[in-house]
């Protein structure tokens, strides 16, 4: 079974200061992994994917097979980063989210 | 990339009826798929919609309360039938197309349900 484990529903960080948005997963399977992002009023849209190994809007994120892991991360907050993040595991042919985290960035 | 649009944007409706949600990319795509959002909660996969055939249904979603047709590579409906309130939820399409090389999932604006 695939599951996706993000465990801070809201994570509250000050501008400038660094962020880390944790998430676990389970899959028996080789994993293709995600962050997507949803700004206010705007849609669900990829923010990164782990085959792509790249940094976008600052952001990065390791795959860690070794402890199931693939946190997202960002050494300077901003507050245009505020925004609620979703972790996705790709397998069997569908896509299955985390619960979501809410962040904050405080001025 | 893929533009993807759903009609309604937002309906209420009473206990009891149905409505039909209407899902249109601006490009060919292969696969399709439908999610429910409820409130607080994350997207759940209510099922992959087929072109020319039965869409593939998740564990606890069943055609005969949301049936799902797919008449074409860029269209599809999802119908929620006799409503109740816990159908209270946003509906979202989404469809896999290319970003570059890569296959991307791509997501509609989501249609906001509320049933009374």
């Amino acid at each position: 079974a695939q599951r996706v484990t993000q465990p801070e529903k809201l994570l509250s960080v000050f501008k400038g200061a660094p962020v880390e948005l944790k998430c676990n997963y389970s899959y028996s399977g080789s994993p293709e992994l995600f962050w997507y992002v949803q700004y206010s009023r705007q849609r669900l849209q990829l923010l990164l994917r782990h085959i792509s190994r790249e940094s976008i809007k600052g952001f990065t994120a390791d795959l860690n097979k070794g402890e199931t892991s693939f946190h997202l991360k960002k050494p300077f907050a901003q507050e245009e980063d505020s925004a609620m993040y979703y972790c996705a595991l790709q397998g069997a042919q569908k896509l299955v989210f985390g619960q979501g985290t809410r962040l904050t960035i405080n001025p | 990339s893929a533009v993807i649009s759903q009609k309604p944007s937002r309906d209420i409706c009473q206990r009891g009826t149905s409505l039909t949600i209407q899902c249109q990319v601006d490009s060919q795509v292969t696969m399709m798929f439908w999610y429910r959002q409820q409130p607080g909660q994350s997207l759940t996969l209510i099922a992959t919609a087929n072109q020319g055939s039965e869409a593939t249904y998740e564990s606890g979603f069943v055609i005969d309360k949301f049936p799902i047709s797919r008449p074409n590579l860029t269209f599809s409906t999802l119908t929620v039938s006799n409503m109740s309130p816990e159908d209270s939820s946003i509906y979202l399409c989404s469809a896999c197309g290319l970003a570059g090389s890569q296959e991307t999932q791509y997501f509609g604006p989501g249609t906001r349900l509320l049933v009374l």
